[in-house]
């Protein structure tokens, strides 16, 4: 079964931020944080992944707390390409049911 | 560089017929995952090979479902006999090595109907 928790839906205007949390507390020391994003028909795409220290990369900021118990992904500005299902996971094997992202312009 | 191909796109076939999918990783990349997607649920991993050996396929039927990766590069996943709880899209996905470091990369999956 999953090990991470994350909220069913959010929502969120177009242009503004988006924080999408996970809770992952039963993670090891070792355990990278993986965040992935699913369109209809398509297949997972990768977004961002980080172990101790906040990650930035050109799709999005991860924020890890500092006991490694959860994370937040963050997107700066939300566009409408960015409606998706966001999944965190612990080991990057399996998947929860995610947070499912509406953007509205 | 080229993403992870997987065909059939689509497959229809009557409960306790047989099925195969075919998997061609991105090249380079020596792990390669089978997931199961049910609607409305997040990918279930079923098996992980890293070259042509197994990882991990705990969560993997096997009286009926059966995965080889001969020469550490494509796969294939085959389903015999299929059952109507077998209706999801099967994802490939590849990552250049098993640690946790490296991301997945997923192809766009075959989306399988049982009638």
């Amino acid at each position: 079964d999953a090990k991470t928790t994350q909220p069913n839906s959010m929502e969120s205007n177009e242009e503004e931020p988006v924080h999408l949390p996970c809770n992952h507390s039963t993670i090891s020391g070792t355990d990278y944080i993986h965040w992935y994003r699913q369109l209809p028909s398509q297949g997972p795409e990768y977004v961002i992944h980080g172990l101790t220290s906040n990650v930035n990369n050109r799709m999005a900021s991860l924020a890890i707390a500092e006991d490694r118990k959860s994370s937040t992904l963050i997107l700066h500005r939300a566009t409408l390409r960015d409606a998706a299902v966001y999944y965190c996971i612990d080991y990057a094997l399996n998947f929860g049911k995610g947070t499912s992202l509406l953007v509205t312009p | 560089e080229a993403g992870v191909a997987q065909s059939p796109r689509y497959k229809i076939i009557e409960k306790r017929q047989s099925v195969a999918f075919w998997c061609n990783p991105i090249s380079g990349h020596a792990t390669l995952y089978w997931y199961q997607q049910i609607l409305g649920q997040g990918p279930k991993l079923l098996i992980q090979f890293q070259n042509n050996g197994v990882v991990d396929d705990s969560q993997l039927p096997k009286d009926r479902f059966s995965a080889e990766r001969l020469k550490g590069v494509d796969s294939t996943l085959k389903i015999q006999p299929a059952k109507l709880e077998d209706s999801a899209v099967y994802l490939c996905a590849s990552s250049l090595d098993s640690g946790g470091n490296q991301p997945q990369h997923f192809g766009d999956g075959t989306r399988l109907s049982i009638l």
